[in-house]
């Protein structure tokens, strides 16, 4: 059974402060990893996908990958009240598509 | 570019009625379709996937279908509804292997 564990929150973080979100999966097998956005009522959205270890930065945002630890992390600098959503971190599993985690609820205190 | 629709926004359906929900992508050709499933508070659950016309698999035993009509066009139904069914409807497609899904706007079914 493939899982994705997240903290669900909620995460509380000051305007212009680092936002650190993460999550971890049991798939040693899972090749990419993915970060969604979901607006409350609204369809998650793609902000960033890894499958290298390491670090990749694309603007404010970074993703962090350890294959090792199994552990992957997304980080958002200078927060802004419009980061405030639901995020989703996901596993890639073969055809049967991405397995996600329940969500990290993300407020940001203006 | 690419286009997932996906109707209609929101639905209220009484208990023992019929569903169908249908999702169409445009601008790509043979992609795999999913339809997940998110109940209020948790995260999303895939309810089916197909990689290809007539290939529908079933990830959680329910009171729904789905089937796959034409290359883009992907429906969900279920004969006779249960209040367990309410929730927010998501199909999605990708293009295969190690790539990222794309979501269509959503369905929010409540069945009372």
């Amino acid at each position: 059974q493939k899982e994705v564990e997240q903290n669900s929150g909620p995460l509380s973080v000051p305007e212009g402060a680092i936002a650190s979100l993460n999550c971890t999966y049991s798939d040693r097998g899972s090749q990419s990893f993915f970060w969604y956005r979901q607006y409350s009522g609204k369809s998650p959205e793609l902000i960033m996908f890894i499958y290298s270890n390491g670090d990749k930065e694309d603007g404010r945002f970074t993703a962090q990958l350890n294959k090792a630890s199994q552990y992957v992390s997304l980080l958002i600098r200078d927060s802004q009240p419009s980061d405030s959503a639901t995020y989703l971190c996901a596993a890639e599993g073969g055809a049967d598509g991405l397995t996600f985690g329940k969500g990290t609820h993300l407020i940001i205190q203006p | 570019s690419q286009t997932i629709h996906q109707w209609p926004a929101t639905l209220v359906q009484p208990v023992g009625s019929p569903l169908s929900l249908e999702c169409t992508v445009e601008g790509t050709s043979n992609p795999n379709l999913y339809w997940y499933r998110q109940a209020a508070g948790r995260g999303l659950q895939l309810l089916f996937y197909s990689v290809g016309i007539g290939q529908i698999s079933s990830e959680v035993p329910q009171n729904l279908s789905a089937s796959r009509p034409q290359d883009r066009q992907f429906i969900l139904s279920s004969k006779k509804l249960l209040l367990s069914d309410s929730g927010f409807y998501l199909c999605a497609w990708r293009v295969g292997g190690n790539t990222e899904a794309f979501f269509g706007q959503g369905t929010r079914l409540t069945v009372v």
